[in-house]
């Protein structure tokens, strides 16, 4: 089983500033998603990434795929208290339906 | 267009007892999968349907089992509760692979508590 490590777990940030969110395997994936869940709802997708050192923007959103396809990060630039959420990674080891989740990170950008 | 729709949003039973849920893809997806969210933690994969036939199954016990109808809704039912099944079963539908858009869309979900 692949398994995907997010850190940190909690972040907590003030309207303005930048985070990262980090997602890590010991094995390779062939691509990766990153999602957002709010409270009551289900994780929405935000991107795929599939090549090794691509990088995708989404807004202030920064979405990068490491070199080796093993980590990957996601970077809010000047969050907004409409950032807060619950940020997950994903892999798909052969089908999109059956996706590996990392455990999230919660994200809490205060006014 | 509607989204993936789940009923109900929110249970509650006791342990021993049986549920049902229930899951209706957007129109047009063929493929269903169920996944299990406890508090604090990623989803985690249970099954995967896709015309009506098993496509995969993840590491659930046999108390968990599935279907998929005709009309490509999805029922996903747990036998013999137990308290640690007390989690946010979300079901996602998709068009299948190689469709060259297998965006996962995950409906709301649905509470279970399990006292």
């Amino acid at each position: 089983t692949q398994l995907l490590e997010q850190s940190p777990q909690f972040l907590s940030i003030q309207e303005g500033e930048n985070l990262t969110v980090y997602c890590n395997s010991s094995s390779v994936f062939s691509s990766l998603q990153w999602y957002r869940q709010e409270p009551g709802e289900g994780p929405v997708l935000l991107v795929t990434v599939v090549t090794g050192g691509e990088v995708k923007k989404l807004k202030r959103l920064t979405f990068q795929f490491g070199d080796a396809r093993k980590d990957s990060s996601l970077h809010i630039t000047a969050a907004q208290p409409g950032d807060t959420g619950l940020y997950l990674c994903a892999g798909a080891p052969d089908s999109w339906g059956k996706l590996q989740f990392g455990a999230g990170t919660q994200v809490v950008v205060t006014p | 267009d509607a989204g993936v729709t789940q009923s109900p949003t929110h249970l509650i039973k006791t342990r021993g007892q049986q549920v049902t849920l229930r899951c209706s893809p957007i129109s047009g997806h063929k493929s269903v999968s169920w996944y299990q969210q406890v508090l604090g933690q990623g989803p985690q994969f249970i099954f995967q349907y896709y015309e009506k036939e098993e496509r995969g199954r993840g590491n659930f016990p046999d108390r968990f089992s599935a279907r998929q109808f005709p009309n490509y809704s999805s029922e996903l039912n747990v036998n013999a509760l137990l308290l640690g099944d007390s989690a946010l079963y979300l079901c996602a539908s998709s068009l299948p692979r190689g469709s060259g858009n297998e965006k996962l869309f995950f409906g709301s979900g649905t509470q279970l508590s399990v006292l």
